[in-house]
């Protein structure tokens, strides 16, 4: 079965650190992937997608990921995060067949 | 244009209650999604309807759970003899047909059971 395994639970940083969040999912054959951002009091909002093409996409205020095909890894960055990114951070997979599986999420907490 | 609405927004009900919860899609959209987020977990998918159709009901827990979208547009899920375990925030989501794969996520039910 396709599974989303996120490897950091709680992740706290301080404004202008660098952000990575990583990924990794199992699933053999061609999928999109995706990082969705849900801010407190707030419904889930698309980050940024993968579905083909260049395997570095970039997203929404400063944020990239990059697919990595051989590690099965779509791992989340960003060069330096700010307050406002505090936030619980999902990754996603879908294999073009409709339901997403979504990794168990990661809470970001950027002090000021 | 207006995005997923999701009605109601929170529900408390008695253990062995029935309850509906709402899914109001974007316009157009012709895929619709539930999921169910448990505290501390990522969604987990229920069911997924394309059109009027369930496409893929695999995620339903067991018989408990229902759900319909008869003209194609406003889905509700129905929960019959509710349990305590059942307790979670409802999402819903919808997809337009024209090749995005990008599923656009309703506020959540959050219901608790009692």
């Amino acid at each position: 079965a396709q599974s989303v395994s996120q490897h950091n639970h709680h992740v706290i940083l301080s404004e202008a650190a660098s952000l990575e969040l990583g990924c990794n999912y199992s699933y053999g054959g061609t999928v999109n992937l995706f990082w969705y951002v849900q801010y407190p009091g707030q419904h889930l909002q698309l980050l940024l997608k993968y579905f083909s093409g260049d395997p570095l996409v970039k997203g929404i205020k400063g944020f990239e990921a990059e697919f990595i095909k051989s590690k099965f890894s779509f791992n989340l960055r960003k060069p330096s995060v700010q307050w406002s990114d505090t936030a619980e951070y999902f990754c996603a997979v879908d294999n073009q067949g409709g339901k997403l599986i979504f990794g168990q999420g990661t809470e970001l907490s950027v002090k000021p | 244009g207006a995005g997923v609405s999701q009605t109601p927004s929170n529900k408390v009900t008695e253990k062995g209650k029935y309850v509906e919860l709402r899914c109001d899609p974007i316009s157009g959209h012709t895929a619709l999604y539930w999921y169910r987020q448990s505290l501390g977990q990522g969604p987990e998918f229920l069911i997924y309807f394309q059109g009027t159709g369930a496409a893929d009901d695999s995620g339903l827990p067991n018989d408990r759970f229902f759900a319909v979208r008869p003209e194609g547009s406003v889905s509700t899920l129905k929960i019959q003899r509710t349990e305590r375990g059942d307790s979670a925030v409802y999402l819903c989501a919808s997809r337009s047909s024209g090749g995005s794969y990008e599923q656009y996520f309703g506020p959540g039910t959050r219901l608790t059971v009692t």
